[in-house]
């Protein structure tokens, strides 16, 4: 069984570029998750999506970030623009339901000059 | 105060050496993870419990509910258990997880 892919691993871009990751999680999986992790620091939800249904978008910065997942299975986070400060690893998680055990993907590591 | 308190925040011991992460939370939970993420690597979960004990391998997880406090212990430890051990609670109702900010594990050949 393939696990969480994410694309791409690593993203260079200058400040006020846009910049988005893709990710396809496993099979069956209904519920998605954006994480964001800082260098040393656990990771920070984005936005959660049961189905294609956005259930926690709460920590989303909405003036700059996007997120979609419309069929309900592969999910797209747009930036736009990009800040200095958003240089970190966006990290992608699935599980089968909102209670089922976490797969993550090997993450997308943004750089932001 | 966080809501997810992990300690210690690092830890260096010697191989062979019995290892313990402690994880202290403060709110009602359905489950509580243990995550590891090796140096550059992705995370990866280890296990996923609401009551008792676990035990995977060389790796035990045990949770005291009315103490809100879960352990992981990792016996015999091997350099290649040299990881960051991450907790993440589970909120009760609307299953958001809220995680510790790691524990680094480095073990010494």
């Amino acid at each position: 069984e393939a696990g969480v892919v994410q694309s791409p691993r690593y993203k260079i871009i200058e400040k006020k570029q846009p910049v988005a990751f893709w990710c396809n999680p496993i099979s069956g999986h209904n519920t998605l998750y954006w994480y964001l992790q800082n260098l040393g620091q656990g990771p920070e939800l984005l936005i959660r999506y049961e189905n294609e249904e956005a259930v926690d978008d709460s920590q989303l910065p909405k003036d700059r970030f996007s997120a979609e997942r419309l069929k309900g299975v592969d999910s797209t986070l747009k930036i736009q623009p990009a800040e200095l400060g958003d240089s970190a690893v966006y990290l992608c998680a699935s599980s089968r339901f909102s209670t089922g055990e976490l797969f993550f993907g090997e993450g997308s590591r943004l750089t932001v000059l | 105060k966080n809501e997810v308190e992990q300690s210690p925040q690092n830890l260096t011991a010697q191989e062979g050496e019995f290892i313990t992460i402690n994880c202290s939370y403060s709110v009602g939970i359905s489950a509580l993870h243990w995550l590891q993420q090796h140096p550059g690597g992705g995370i990866v979960s280890l296990f996923m419990l609401s009551s008792g004990k676990k035990k995977h391998g060389r790796l035990i997880a045990t949770i005291n509910i009315q103490e809100k406090h879960s352990s992981l212990h990792i016996t015999a430890s091997h350099p290649r258990d040299s990881a960051v051990y991450i907790c993440a609670a589970a909120h009760f109702g609307n299953e958001k997880l809220t995680f510790g900010t790691g524990t680094r594990l480095t073990i010494i050949p």
